[in-house]
């Protein structure tokens, strides 16, 4: 079983949809939880990250991280076409140097 | 361009052969990783650089994988003998202790 798992999709929303992506974790030592957006052929790119259990929003992006549960979501509102990417989940355990452990990625299609 | 930086962005090359890939971080910055990502997945931690000292590799770097970042600038990742299996987008990362990690643009290799 792999520490990080996150649903592959694809997953297709029109223009303007509530986007959910979630990803579950199984190591509790997890301590920082970031989320990257992925175009094709690119490198992740940051998009937000928490630390511990909580809420954060930046415009249409919404994080969420539920430690009882170990279970994190990234909300996308409005959804845009330029939102079409892989997203990838990733976490950090307490102590270290910042190793992210990846979730598989969420392919994500946004249709005018 | 402040960016990280990789070199080349695309190579192929026939089973068997060795090939070095070379990654230029943000300048100032003290960690450098170097991560595997194949189709559909999300990265995977190779190795780690804190300066010049390379200071975690993972299971996956066999020894046929050497990696180097001399004077704690630049690094390049070495495979020797490719594999088929070794066809992935190698994506280095590079931060300063208190940061999470800039990706770079990645290379990708294709071994026939």
């Amino acid at each position: 079983q792999k520490e990080v798992e996150q649903d592959p999709g694809p997953l297709s929303v029109p223009e303007g949809a509530i986007v959910s992506l979630n990803c579950t974790y199984s190591n509790s030592a997890f301590q920082y939880f970031m989320w990257y957006r992925q175009y094709s052929r690119k490198g992740p790119e940051l998009l937000m990250y928490t630390y511990s259990s909580g809420n954060k929003e930046d415009g249409r992006f919404t994080a969420q991280v539920d430690k009882s549960s170990k279970y994190i979501s990234l909300f996308i509102r409005d959804s845009q076409p330029s939102d079409s990417a892989t997203y990838l989940c990733a976490m950090i355990p307490s102590g270290g140097y910042n190793k992210l452990i990846f979730g598989a990625g969420t392919r994500l299609a946004v249709h005018p | 361009d402040t960016g990280v930086s990789q070199d080349p962005r695309h190579k192929i090359t026939k089973r068997g052969q060795n090939v070095t890939f070379r990654c230029d971080p943000i300048s100032e910055h003290n960690r450098l990783y170097w991560y595997r990502q194949t189709l559909g997945q999300g990265p995977e931690f190779l190795t780690y650089f804190q300066n010049e000292a390379q200071l975690e590799k993972s299971r996956l770097l066999s020894d046929r994988f050497s990696a180097e970042r001399p004077k704690g600038s630049f690094s390049t990742l070495e495979i020797q003998r490719t594999e088929q299996g070794d066809s992935a987008m190698y994506l280095c990362a590079s931060s300063v202790s208190t940061e999470l990690g800039f990706f770079g643009p990645g290379t990708r290799l294709t071994v026939l």
